[in-house]
């Protein structure tokens, strides 16, 4: 079974460009989530989508991230413009169900630098 | 509202020699605990989790884990850690109900381990 798969690994940016994410989580996953780990830290939920529906964005910062999930497959995770503070891991993970009994599988996420 | 605590940022052990991992959790209902390991450059791997019944759980690499509600706590063991084990590890408490669920990480324990 294929994982999840997320491209780029890496990106350098300079501050107030623009960037994109992209995540195809693993076939039939129903539930689809984009964490943001900065160094140091446990990874932090950004977006969780429920096929092609946002099931919780409450810590996506919408002034400047934003995210879709065509035909609640593949997901992009955008951010414009980028902050210094932005430089982080971001991971995308997917599950059958959104529910708690059900296992996140995870990525290897994307390393962005902002410079 | 829902926090998990890693109180110890790294944690160095020699190979052979036995690990816990201390992981506290803050939580008004019977939690949904897990414990996740990355390894540099790869994405989230799932230990175990604890969702009910017998408080020591077993998981995979010979991990296990023990609930005490008690103490708020869900500790991770093994009794002879191995120089693979080397890793970053993290304990998330599950949240949300239906497919709303979600996990909230603690910030890490960087395990080196001595030959």
């Amino acid at each position: 079974e294929a994982g999840v798969a997320q491209s780029p690994r890496y990106k350098i940016i300079e501050k107030r460009q623009s960037v994109a994410f992209w995540c195809n989580p693993i076939s039939g996953h129903a539930t689809l989530y984009w964490y943001q780990q900065i160094l140091g830290q446990g990874p932090k939920l950004l977006i969780q989508f429920q096929n092609n529906g946002v099931v919780d964005d409450s810590q996506l910062p919408k002034d400047r991230f934003s995210a879709e999930r065509l035909k609640g497959v593949d997901s992009t995770l955008k951010i414009q413009p980028a902050k210094l503070e932005d430089s982080a891991v971001y991971l995308c993970a997917s599950s059958l169900r959104g529910s708690m009994n059900t296992e996140a599988f995870f990525g290897q996420g994307t390393r962005l630098t902002v410079v | 509202a829902q926090s998990v605590t890693q109180p110890d940022i790294h944690i160095t052990v020699s190979e052979g020699a036995s690990l816990e991992l201390r992981c506290n959790y803050s939580y008004g209902a019977t939690p949904y605990l897990f414990w996740y390991v990355q390894s540099p450059g790869q994405g989230l791997q799932l230990l175990l989790k604890y969702f009910s019944g017998d408080t020591l759980v077993q998981g995979i690499k010979g991990f296990e884990a023990e609930f005490k509600r008690s103490q708020s706590s869900f500790n991770l063991r093994k009794p002879s850690v191995h120089w693979s084990d080397a890793a970053e590890y993290f304990c998330a408490v599950g949240t949300g109900s239906g497919n709303t669920g979600k996990l909230i990480f603690g910030q890490g324990t960087t395990l080196q381990v001595k030959p």
